[in-house]
């Protein structure tokens, strides 16, 4: 089964302040993950896939194996930061491209 | 640039009613998703589809059926509306490629309530 967990509901900071947002996930195979983003009144979007290593707006996500983790950081928060991310993993033993999803972490960004 | 569209932005329906939610996409994409987006559960996949004529069920079909007579267009239907499939509703889309096919590009919501 898979399954994705991210345990904060909310999460506020200061602008300016480091964010982490965490995400763990439970798989049997070998995972692909990604972070998706929804800003206020916008679609949902992809935000990084981890094997892509890439930093998109300031954020990184690095998988971690040993602790089955792909938290999602940013060293300095800005408030147009402020949005629900919700971290996804994708089923590779599946030819059907299905994401599970988390149930999403509600980020605000404080001036 | 990529488009998903969905019918109406909002909608509200009275319990029992018929209710048709129709999604369409312009990226020639093979795989189309219906989610539901409660506050606090999350996105939860009601049923997807993978080519046109076949579906596969989520983690919450019960409720719901879908149509996918063409590649383009997905629908869901609820034969019978309840005040809780209120809700937000999205329509994704992607690729079928192994490269591509864990991008998902959505739609930008119906919003329904069932009196």
């Amino acid at each position: 089964a898979q399954r994705v967990t991210q345990p904060e509901k909310l999460l506020s900071v200061f602008k300016g302040a480091p964010v982490e947002l965490k995400c763990n996930y439970s798989y049997s195979g070998s995972p692909e993950l990604f972070w998706y983003v929804q800003y206020s009144r916008q679609r949902l979007q992809l935000l990084l896939r981890h094997i892509s290593r890439e930093s998109i707006k300031g954020f990184t996500a690095d998988l971690n194996k040993g602790e089955t983790s792909f938290h999602l950081k940013k060293p300095f928060a800005q408030e147009e930061d402020s949005a629900m991310y919700y971290c996804a993993l994708s089923d590779r033993g599946s030819t059907l491209g299905r994401l599970y999803f988390g149930r999403g972490t509600q980020l605000t960004v404080w001036p | 640039d990529v488009k998903v569209t969905q019918s109406s932005r909002y909608l509200v329906k009275r319990t029992g009613e018929k209710v048709f939610l129709e999604c369409v996409q312009d990226m020639d994409h093979e795989n189309m998703f219906w989610y539901r987006q409660d506050p606090g559960l999350g996105l939860r996949l009601i049923y997807f589809s993978y080519d046109v004529k076949m579906k596969e069920k989520g983690d919450i079909p019960e409720g719901y059926s879908v149509s996918r007579e063409k590649k383009e267009r997905f629908s869901l239907i609820l034969e019978s509306a309840s005040t809780n499939q209120t809700s937000m509703y999205l329509c994704a889309s992607s690729a079928r490629t192994i490269q591509r096919r864990d991008e998902q590009f959505f739609g930008p919501g119906t919003r329904l309530t069932v009196l």
